[in-house]
């Protein structure tokens, strides 16, 4: 079955580390994004990617990097930069048609502790 | 500036009845919108969506109005079902923004058998 597998579900952050997220999908999909969602709010946009070795930032990048070496993949390292990072982190993907919608991950939740 | 604003945050029904969802918008460069619902702790899944050249679009017991000369968009789900309790958020998107879509908040729909 095609989907977009997110890891961890859970991850725990110490004060002043780096994580990343891992995001993979085998859905042949073109394009791939990051969100952020806090609590009682909407997806805001981090970062996103339309094809391999190219990306962009989006609302609320900073604290954060991506990358995009192959079509499947797309990491979201969380920085110390980051000043709030506890939240649920989503990654998606689309075909060109963006009719279809977005093929959500299931979320990894971060807290920095 | 919030350009997709869902300004109920909760909407309760009962079992059966018709559940309306309402979402406005202020960027009139969007020219594609989307209803996607999520469930607690997992990603959104796409519903429906519907293109500004349109007023209308249905999917079984989902239907989406869309105003544009109001920029307002609604759901309504008919019959309502207890399995239709979640999250439900509007996205718009536009064509010259290479398919990332903006969110509003979301709006919690609880319909009580």
């Amino acid at each position: 079955d095609g989907g977009i597998t997110q890891s961890p579900k859970y991850l725990f952050r110490k004060e002043g580390q780096n994580v990343t997220l891992s995001c993979e999908q085998n859905l042949n999909h073109d394009a791939m994004y990051w969100y952020r969602q806090d609590p009682g709010q909407g997806l805001r946009l981090i970062y996103y990617s339309q094809i391999v070795n190219d990306f962009q930032k989006g609302d609320i990048a900073e604290g954060y990097s991506v990358s995009r070496e192959k079509k499947e993949s797309f990491p979201l390292t969380v920085t110390s930069a980051q000043k709030n990072p506890t939240a649920f982190y989503l990654c998606a993907s689309s075909s060109r048609n963006i009719r279809m919608g977005y093929t959500f991950g299931s979320g990894t939740r971060l807290t920095v502790v | 500036d919030q350009q997709v604003k869902q300004n109920s945050p909760s909407l309760s029904v009962q079992e059966g009845r018709i559940s309306i969802l309402n979402c406005d918008y202020t960027n009139s460069m969007f020219d594609y919108f989307l209803w996607y619902k999520k469930y607690p702790a997992e990603g959104p899944t796409f519903l429906i969506s519907i293109s500004s050249i349109k007023d209308k679009n249905e999917d079984g017991r989902f239907t989406v109005f869309l105003n544009k000369s109001a920029k307002h968009l609604s759901l309504h789900i008919v019959p309502s079902q207890p399995g239709d309790s979640a999250v439900y958020f509007c996205a718009a998107s536009a064509n010259t923004n290479a398919g990332k879509s903006t969110f509003g908040d979301g709006t919690t729909l609880t319909v009580k058998p």
